[in-house]
């Protein structure tokens, strides 16, 4: 079975600031793709960034990056130049390369951006 | 424009009661997904189904039933079962073919029992 850890259960960070969000996972699979989403206030879901195990290079989107390390199971979101409206709920969620499987996700880290 | 609609938007129902919660899809997804969130908690998976006419449980499934007779819908029902007074229900679709295809949410459904 895999698992998704996230060590933080609140930040906060000051407006223009950059902040990083933890996440790590378990998996014996090779193949697999990780995802950032969003929770803001109004609770719609929103899918911030992707990552595919096999690319080694990091994805970004915009203000959001991410750092993949494989060996170490670590997939942690840096966003840069926070803004107000990044407060929100952060989930990390897992899926392995599998047809048919189901994403896991963590348990999430709540940012608050003040500022 | 395609998206998923759930309904209703808030669900109030004394204890005892069944209730049933709509999904509806026009993205043309294969799987489908039901999650519930408790307060300042994140999602646990309740049922999900991959093609029409076959769902799966999921880590939460006592106390909630699915079906699957159209591909874009998958109605959930919460029996009086279930002893979880208030939650959060979010419904999720994606395309099966490839599994860089994130899942695409509903606005949810919460559910308070009076």
């Amino acid at each position: 079975a895999q698992t998704v850890t996230q060590s933080q259960p609140e930040m906060s960070v000051q407006e223009a600031e950059t902040v990083t969000l933890s996440c790590t996972y378990d998996t014996s699979e090779n193949n697999y793709y990780l995802f950032w989403y969003k929770q803001p206030p109004s609770r719609q879901m929103i899918l911030v960034i992707r990552q595919e195990a096999y690319k080694q290079q990091n994805a970004t989107e915009n203000r959001f990056s991410v750092n993949f390390q494989k060996a170490a199971k670590s997939f942690s979101l840096k966003i840069s130049d926070s803004q107000l409206g990044d407060t929100a709920m952060y989930f990390c969620a897992f899926i392995p390369g599998t047809s048919g499987s189901r994403l896991t996700f963590g348990e999430g880290t709540q940012l608050t951006v003040n500022p | 424009d395609g998206g998923i609609t759930q309904s209703p938007k808030y669900l109030f129902r004394k204890e005892g009661q069944n209730v049933t919660l709509s999904c509806e899809q026009n993205l043309n997804h294969d799987a489908m997904y039901w999650y519930r969130q408790d307060p300042g908690q994140g999602l646990r998976l309740i049922y999900y189904s991959q093609i029409v006419n076959d769902f799966q449980k999921g880590d939460i499934a006592e106390g909630y039933s699915v079906s699957r007779e159209k591909k874009e819908s998958f109605p959930l029902t919460v029996t009086s079962a279930q002893k979880n007074p208030t939650a959060f229900y979010l419904c999720a679709s994606r395309l099966d073919r490839g599994i860089n295809s994130p899942l695409h949410f509903g606005n949810g459904t919460r559910r308070t029992v009076t």
